[in-house]
């Protein structure tokens, strides 16, 4: 059955390092999102690819960064992390358009200290 | 700019009482309009979802919402609650304009009293 993955699920790293999200899915999605979930503020857009070589900036792309090399992957970089960067990280995948459904993976909690 | 309005944070409800969650909508087109439910520990799962036609969208797990235009709203309801519909409810608005970009509320944690 086609996913979406998400890795790691859990991380913890210190404040000024640089972390990476990893994000794959197998439904061969032209789109990719990369969103934030965090309490009072339901999921938010940090970065978002129509297809391979296309990247987006969303409402809080501040201090993170997306590549995409390939269909499947969409990998979230934050160059240094910052303790407000705490959340819960969602990817995302839809097929094209505006009317598809986006697929969601089961997240990443990422604490920064 | 288009938004997305849940006025209720976390309702309770007894098992097996009627719901209806709250989802009110700001948009300069035709919206397309989305309940995705989370469950603890979980992603997002798509319920259901109003792109034109029937006001009346059925969803899955027994869920319905309807779009009324007048009052830019988007009610999810169910007529009879069970125990695993405890969840986070999050509404979703997109559109032509949004170039398959969809906004979402803030969610309404949803709690069900045996």
């Amino acid at each position: 059955d086609a996913e979406i993955t998400q890795s790691p699920r859990h991380k913890i790293t210190e404040t000024g390092r640089q972390v990476t999200l990893a994000c794959h899915q197998t439904w061969n999605h032209n789109n990719m999102f990369w969103y934030r979930q965090d309490l009072g503020h339901g999921l938010r857009l940090i970065h978002y690819s129509y297809g391979v070589q296309d990247t987006n900036k969303g409402e809080v792309s501040d201090g993170y960064s997306v590549s995409r090399s390939n269909t499947e992957d969409l990998p979230l970089t934050l160059e240094s992390a910052a303790s407000s960067q705490t959340s819960v990280y969602f990817c995302a995948s839809s097929e094209r358009g505006d009317r598809d459904e986006q697929f969601f993976g089961p997240g990443t909690r990422l604490t920064v200290l | 700019a288009q938004s997305v309005t849940q006025p209720d944070i976390h309702i309770t409800v007894s098992e097996g009482a009627s719901l209806e969650l709250r989802c009110n909508y700001s948009y300069g087109a035709t919206p397309y309009l989305f309940w995705y439910v989370q469950s603890p520990g979980q992603g997002l799962q798509l319920l259901l979802k109003y792109f034109s036609g029937d006001t009346l969208v059925q969803g899955i797990k027994g869920f319905e919402a309807e779009f009324k235009r007048s009052q830019s709203s988007f009610n999810l309801r169910k007529p009879s609650v069970h125990w695993s519909d405890a969840a986070e409810y999050f509404c979703a608005v997109g559109g032509y304009s949004s170039a398959s970009k969809i906004i979402f509320g803030s969610g309404t944690r949803l709690s069900i009293r045996p």
